[in-house]
């Protein structure tokens, strides 16, 4: 257990729908990253917040959206589901930038 | 450019034999290197890293050898057991922004019992 919880463990939706997955890093980690894994695909980095501010964006889609709030937890907003998005959603925290990052279980998304 | 490598992308080693896994980034702005293994169906798992001030970095059965000159890092595994058997991942952040995570395809990793 690498102390980075998401939930929910997995969602199934369809087209057109809005979704919000949720991430809480580990005790003391101030970074959030997003990460997008497709079937037999790696990890694409989507975002990263940094103490509540965002500090870098990867090829996140303008229909994603996320948020780092004041207790450090983080939200994933995907909003105008298309079959392509589905996929696992990771969230991984670290202390600060340069430093090992430690993901959560993952959110299985499916969209019909 | 913002490109991670990594070679092979599928290996496949016999019980007991070692298997080495280079990572190949075309420019950096950090002086962290890590890898990650991805067993099926979980998350990923950071089992080595290193820093560029040292050039080698041993854990048990697992290191990594850092050559910034030439951009590579690579991950060494000496006798494999099938429990090694899974994806790993290196991880470089681009130059133009230290903030950003650029992970490498991943290597498949099968160990032959």
């Amino acid at each position: 257990d690498s102390g980075v919880t998401q939930t929910p463990k997995h969602l199934i939706t369809a087209t057109g729908q809005r979704v919000t997955l949720r991430c809480s890093p580990r005790s003391g980690d101030l970074s959030v990253y997003w990460y997008q894994q497709s079937l037999d695909q790696g990890l694409q980095f989507l975002i990263q917040y940094y103490n509540g501010e965002e500090r870098a964006k990867g090829n996140i889609l303008e229909r994603f959206s996320a948020q780092q709030f004041p207790d450090l937890h983080s939200e994933l907003n995907l909003s105008s589901l298309e079959l392509g998005d589905s996929a696992l959603y990771f969230c991984a925290s670290s202390v600060g930038r340069g430093m090992a990052q430690y993901f959560g279980p993952g959110t299985r998304l499916t969209v019909l | 450019g913002e490109n991670v490598e990594q070679h092979p992308s599928t290996l496949s080693v016999q019980e007991g034999d070692s298997a080495v896994i280079k990572c190949t980034y075309s420019d950096s702005a950090s002086n962290y290197f890590p890898w990650y293994k991805q067993e099926l169906g979980k998350r990923p798992q950071l089992i080595i890293d290193i820093r560029s001030n040292v050039g080698e970095k041993k854990d048990q059965r697992i290191a990594v050898t850092l050559n910034k000159t030439a951009k590579h890092f690579s991950l060494h595994i000496t006798e494999t057991q099938p429990e090694d058997s899974a994806v790993y991942f290196c991880a470089a952040p681009p130059k133009t922004s230290y903030d950003k995570v650029i992970f490498g395809p991943g290597t498949s990793l099968s160990v032959i019992p």
